[in-house]
């Protein structure tokens, strides 16, 4: 059974603040880890794919970094805004079996 | 271009019965994988179809079941419904195994009374 863990489960933050989240996985057999967003009442969005050790992506202000030696990856939100509320997952897909093992999430809330 | 349909969305049935869910990916889009969500619990795999094939199943008992039609189409049946069967499922599509992720639909949820 594959683990992926993301912590923390829950965060309330202040419009303006920045954030970040962790996503560990295990470290051997990767394949790719993929972030998604899930708004309320909407269906989960991809926002980025991740392949390679070492690989950063960027979307506006939401970025993330990606290191397969040690099995993790970071969320960040720069500047968050109300409209980040969501719970963002993250999901490892191993090289064997090519299908996703989701996190549990972490719930976002941004206060205006 | 449309997104990822699923119907029902809404679904009330009794303990016993057996339910079908029905996705239609986006078009081109081969590959369809389903996932099951229970209040306290992430999203878990249930199985994925690519050209009518599975290709991948979850742990879940053999009461679960789906298959993919010729235009990519996809259904899943749970026979013998339990209550434990209530959750939200979703299905998510790609043109191949999520290289540039999955596109999910708005789900079925399913009531077992």
């Amino acid at each position: 059974i594959l683990n992926v863990e993301q912590s923390p489960q829950s965060l309330h933050v202040q419009e303006g603040d920045s954030t970040n989240f962790t996503c560990s996985f295990p470290s051997s057999n990767f394949y790719a880890l993929h972030w998604y967003r899930w708004e309320t009442a909407k269906s989960p969005e991809a926002l980025f794919v991740m392949t390679l050790n070492g690989d950063e992506k960027k979307k506006g202000r939401i970025s993330a970094t990606l290191n397969t030696k040690e099995g993790y990856s970071y969320l960040y939100i720069k500047g968050s805004q109300p409209e980040d509320s969501a719970t963002y997952l993250c999901a490892f897909m191993h090289g064997s079996a090519r299908q996703l093992t989701f996190g549990s999430g972490t719930q976002l809330t941004v206060l205006p | 271009k449309a997104g990822v349909t699923q119907t029902p969305r809404y679904l009330i049935k009794t303990r016993g019965q057996q339910v079908t869910l029905s996705c239609s990916p986006i078009s081109g889009h081969r590959s369809v994988s389903w996932y099951q969500q229970t209040p306290g619990q992430g999203l878990q795999f249930l199985f994925e179809y690519f050209s009518e094939t599975q290709r991948n199943k979850g742990n879940f008992p053999g009461r679960f079941s789906g298959r993919q039609f010729s235009n990519s189409r996809s259904e899943m049946n749970v026979s013998t419904l339990e209550l434990g069967d209530s959750a939200l499922y979703l299905c998510a599509s790609s043109y191949k195994t999520g290289d540039y992720g999955y596109t999910f639909g708005s789900g079925t949820r399913l009531t077992v009374v």
